[in-house]
């Protein structure tokens, strides 16, 4: 597809439950980014990969919360022991990550999100 | 205080009038600046961008930065009902190894026919 996909779009768990999020980038795109999203925020920073390499995790709120891409293009959020704080919409977002261009400017476009909700 | 600050709103509007939306930054670091349209349930839609003081304009839509007093504002034009959605302001710092956004906290939109 042209665009980034997600899956699942929609997450129920139990707490205490592992959840694998999975995110496709599109195509030639260096960079990919996850956000979080709560319900009435705007998206936070989660991780940042560039190629397979995760070169920014601060955003990460726990050890909880794992993210790779292992070949470099699909990467996957995972969560262990979900909590009830963790219900939010999970967004992903890639950027071409040209080397003639400087980060700061790249346009990041995002997947339609998975929406999680732990019960 | 928030790196990112906007005004939730809801902000609204009549049809056909000037909306304006208005977002300020803490970080004087910060390089580049884009605003997002999110209609609800979906994710965010870039509509502009902006890296140097001054106005941007792309159709109805006009971006206006002012690093001085480090506020950027979007102003669309003609508001059509169309155009209800939130607009969230997101910033990019120059860092080394990161091109994290950076997001307020979005201004809900309602233009009313």
């Amino acid at each position: 597809g042209a665009g980034v996909s997600q899956s699942p779009r929609y997450k129920v768990a139990k707490r205490g439950q592992d959840v694998a999020l999975r995110c496709d980038p599109i195509s030639g795109h260096v960079s990919l980014f996850w956000y979080q999203q709560a319900l009435g925020q705007g998206p936070e920073f989660l991780t940042y990969f560039q190629n397979e390499a995760q070169l920014d995790k601060s955003g990460l709120p726990s050890d909880r919360f794992f993210a790779e891409r292992p070949e470099g293009s699909v990467s996957t959020l995972k969560i262990q022991r979900t909590q009830q704080e963790d219900s939010a919409v999970y967004l992903c977002a890639s950027s071409l990550g040209s080397r003639l261009a400087q980060s700061h400017q790249e346009t990041q476009y995002f997947g339609p999100g998975t929406r999680l909700l732990v019960l | 205080q928030k790196e990112v600050e906007q005004n939730s709103g809801p902000l609204s509007v009549p049809e056909g009038a000037i909306a304006s939306l208005n977002c300020t930054y803490s970080d004087r670091g910060s390089q580049s600046f884009f605003w997002y349209r999110q209609y609800s349930g979906k994710s965010p839609e870039l509509i502009m961008f902006i890296y140097s003081n001054g106005d941007k304009e792309d159709g109805r839509f006009t971006a206006q930065l002012n690093k001085a007093s480090q506020y950027v504002s979007l102003l669309i034009r003609d508001s059509q009902p169309s155009d209800s959605a939130t607009y969230l302001c997101a910033v990019n710092r120059l860092r080394r190894n990161t091109g994290k956004l950076i997001f307020g906290q979005g201004t809900t939109l309602q233009v009313k026919p």
